[in-house]
């Protein structure tokens, strides 16, 4: 079975502080993704990779950065967590750039920023 | 700018009720389409998708949708709707070129009472 991992469910934190989520997925994907669902405006692209080392903005990347340096990892980095980050983050994998529609989504990191 | 529009943020059926849940695009150029689920405290997952071919596809668990080119539409549907059908529903689209990437609607709502 397909398995996308995300390494906190839930986290608190303070205005200020670095945020690490981590995400794997096990299915030798291509692509990985870094999402934000917040209620009422469904789910927006923060940052996307095709390739290890690899990153793209997506549309809403301000805040965020993003690392992957392994095929299976793919890090968000909140450099300095404001409230308004306050969310759920969601990582997704699909396999390759022609299926990049089929994802694979994580179980979702529920943040809270104090 | 490219937006996938649902219709209801939130809709309330009685079991065996029909469903049909509003997708619209503004794209242009080839799309693919796709309707993702998320059940209460799961990940969300892939529902059905239309890449190319017969514009009536079928997904898991009886629901299907139709893509009317004429009319950016990609609609949800199921005949019979059951209490576990209960669940947030994502359209999302994604222009067939590219380093493209999804873009999700910002959801439906569906309780189902019993």
């Amino acid at each position: 079975d397909v398995k996308v991992t995300q390494s906190s469910r839930y986290l608190v934190k303070r205005t200020g502080e670095k945020v690490f989520l981590e995400c794997v997925q096990d299915m030798d994907h291509e692509n990985m993704f870094w999402y934000r669902q917040d209620p009422g405006l469904g789910l927006r692209l923060i940052y996307f990779s095709y390739d290890v080392k690899m990153k793209e903005k997506g549309d809403i990347p301000e805040g965020y950065s993003v690392s992957r340096e392994k095929k299976e990892r793919f890090s968000l980095i909140l450099e300095s967590a404001s409230t308004n980050q306050t969310s759920m983050y969601l990582c997704a994998s699909s396999t390759s750039w022609t299926n990049t529609g089929e994802l694979f989504f994580g179980e979702g990191s529920r943040l809270t920023v104090l | 700018a490219q937006s996938v529009s649902q219709h209801n943020h939130h809709v309330i059926l009685s079991e065996a009720a029909s469903l049909e849940l509003g997708c619209n695009y503004s794209y242009g150029g080839t799309v693919n389409l796709f309707w993702y689920v998320q059940y209460p405290g799961q990940h969300l997952q892939l529902l059905l998708k239309y890449f190319s071919g017969d514009p009536l596809v079928k997904g898991i668990k009886g629901f299907e949708a139709e893509f009317i080119k004429s009319k950016f539409s990609f609609n949800l549907r199921k005949p019979s709707v059951q209490w576990s059908d209960t669940a947030e529903y994502f359209c999302a689209v994604r222009l067939n070129s590219g380093y493209s990437t999804l873009t999700f609607g910002k959801g439906t709502m569906l309780l189902v009472s019993p």
